[in-house]
């Protein structure tokens, strides 16, 4: 299994650019969660999907960021406008439900940089 | 809402000797799951270990264990024969029981290993 793939690995843009991160689970997995990683605030869960629906979306820092998760493979988080401020890595987990202790598995992070 | 609280930003250890990273939560439930999360500099997080709170048993894998104390609500990792390897950011996170639930980390512990 190629785990959960994340791209871009690297993103550097300018302040208010339109910044889209995207992923997908591993096969087979029905929870898929977005966290932020930064120093100040370490790692934090902005969103998660159970079969594609978001459940809980209270960690998403205001209007300017988006998901969807238009199918069981793909999920999106979009940043429009971007500011320095969202420079972060941002990381992608998924996870079966048939198991309540089943781990999740994340994927390796989106390095993004705002300038 | 529950916390998980690492108190040690930073711990050192001697190559082949034992490190305990410590790790306290809080919560009202009763059943849950734990974990520990380790990340190196490539960023990607790595699960080393899993308690499940209705399990009495500390949980081990290989080199590595934990000290579940469950009316102190208190999760430590023991390492032993630390190898260089080793050296990481280790996460403590909670997690509710039930499906799809998000996980909650701790600040991390940034652990070096000296040879």
């Amino acid at each position: 299994d190629a785990g959960v793939i994340q791209s871009p690995r690297h993103e550097v843009t300018e302040m208010g650019q339109e910044v889209t991160l995207r992923c997908k689970p591993i096969s087979g997995h029905n929870s898929l969660f977005w966290y932020r990683q930064t120093m100040m605030r370490g790692l934090e869960l902005l969103i998660y999907f159970n079969n594609n629906v978001p459940i809980d979306d209270s960690g998403m820092p205001e209007d300017r960021f988006s998901a969807k998760m238009p199918n069981a493979s793909f999920s999106t988080l979009k940043i429009q406008p971007s500011e320095p401020r969202d420079s972060a890595v941002y990381f992608c987990a998924s996870r079966i439900r048939t198991g309540v202790a089943n781990e999740q598995f994340f994927g390796p992070g989106t390095r993004l940089t705002v300038l | 809402a529950q916390t998980v609280t690492q108190s040690q930003p930073e711990m050192s250890v001697q190559e082949a000797e034992t490190v305990t990273l410590s790790c306290t939560y809080d919560t009202s439930e009763s059943d849950y799951y734990l974990f520990w999360y380790k990340q190196p500099p490539s960023r990607q997080m790595i699960l080393v270990i899993r308690q499940e709170a209705y399990k009495q048993q500390n949980a081990t894998e290989n080199r590595f264990s934990v000290n579940f104390q469950k009316a102190a609500k208190s999760f430590s990792l023991k390492i032993s024969d630390s190898q260089l390897g080793d050296a990481a950011m280790y996460f403590c996170a909670y997690r509710s029981a039930g499906y799809g639930n998000k996980l909650v980390f701790g600040a991390g512990t940034i652990l070096r290993v000296k040879s």
